[in-house]
């Protein structure tokens, strides 16, 4: 059975970094891509970007200036991290799995972090 | 960024009855392999989402028969033929064609 659990700082400063991390435990960590997600009130869901087993790497544009998700296979886990964080960047982030080649939907999620961001 | 409207966005439910969910995108999600990317997923309060639907109308694993997705191109539907006690919260549609993956707002399900 798969299973993510994810974890980081919860409250952070403006302009702070913020930092996540999805371990992955069950399953393969290749033939995936490895997502990360956040719902907040004002934006509700909002696919943040994801990254392979390779690195390799798709980011939604709206972010992707202040957004790095790396990989690191030999501990099965994957991180997000995001610079020069503003109270819009206040959310639950989630990080969740999806099939590299096929869309079976994202079937497996971490139980998501609640960060907000306040002076 | 493709954009999903979904409708209503709440819908009083009685148990035992029938209940159905749209969902509109701004482009078609329909691919050239002839599939339509397109998902959905219930999320109850305090949990993360869970996948009911892919690829339009594949139900995931361990999901009842009682939810079905239908429809092509830029008009879905979940339908769900006798809506049960477990099926209330938030349903969210969400394209898988093209990056940056969208979600629909949301359609809340609660009882009358």
């Amino acid at each position: 059975q798969v299973q993510l659990q994810q974890w980081g700082a919860g409250l952070l400063k403006p302009s702070e970094t913020l930092s996540l991390t999805c371990a992955v435990h069950g399953g393969s960590f290749s033939g995936y891509y490895w997502t990360w997600i956040r719902q907040s009130p004002g934006k509700g869901l909002e696919w943040i970007g994801e990254i392979n087993h390779s690195g390799s790497t798709n980011y939604n544009p709206s972010v992707k200036s202040r957004v790095t998700i790396s990989i690191d296979t030999a501990n099965y886990q994957f991180s997000l991290k995001m610079t020069s964080v503003t109270a819009a960047d206040t959310a639950v982030y989630f990080c969740a799995r999806v099939h590299l080649y096929y869309n079976y939907g994202y079937e497996y999620w971490g139980q998501g972090t609640l960060v907000t961001v306040s002076s | 960024d493709i954009v999903l409207t979904q409708s209503p966005p709440s819908l009083p439910v009685t148990p035992g009855e029938p209940a159905s969910i749209s969902c509109r995108s701004s482009q078609s999600l329909l691919h050239t392999n002839g599939h339509n990317y397109l998902e959905w997923y219930l999320q109850k309060p305090g949990q993360s989402p869970h996948l009911l639907i892919y690829l339009g109308s594949n139900r995931a694993s361990g999901v009842p028969d009682r939810f079905s997705g239908s429809g092509s191109g830029t008009d879905f539907t979940l339908r769900i033929t006798t809506v049960e006690a477990e099926d209330i919260g938030i349903y969210y549609c969400m394209q898988a064609l093209q990056t940056p993956f969208t979600f629909g707002p949301g359609t809340r399900v609660d009882f009358k």
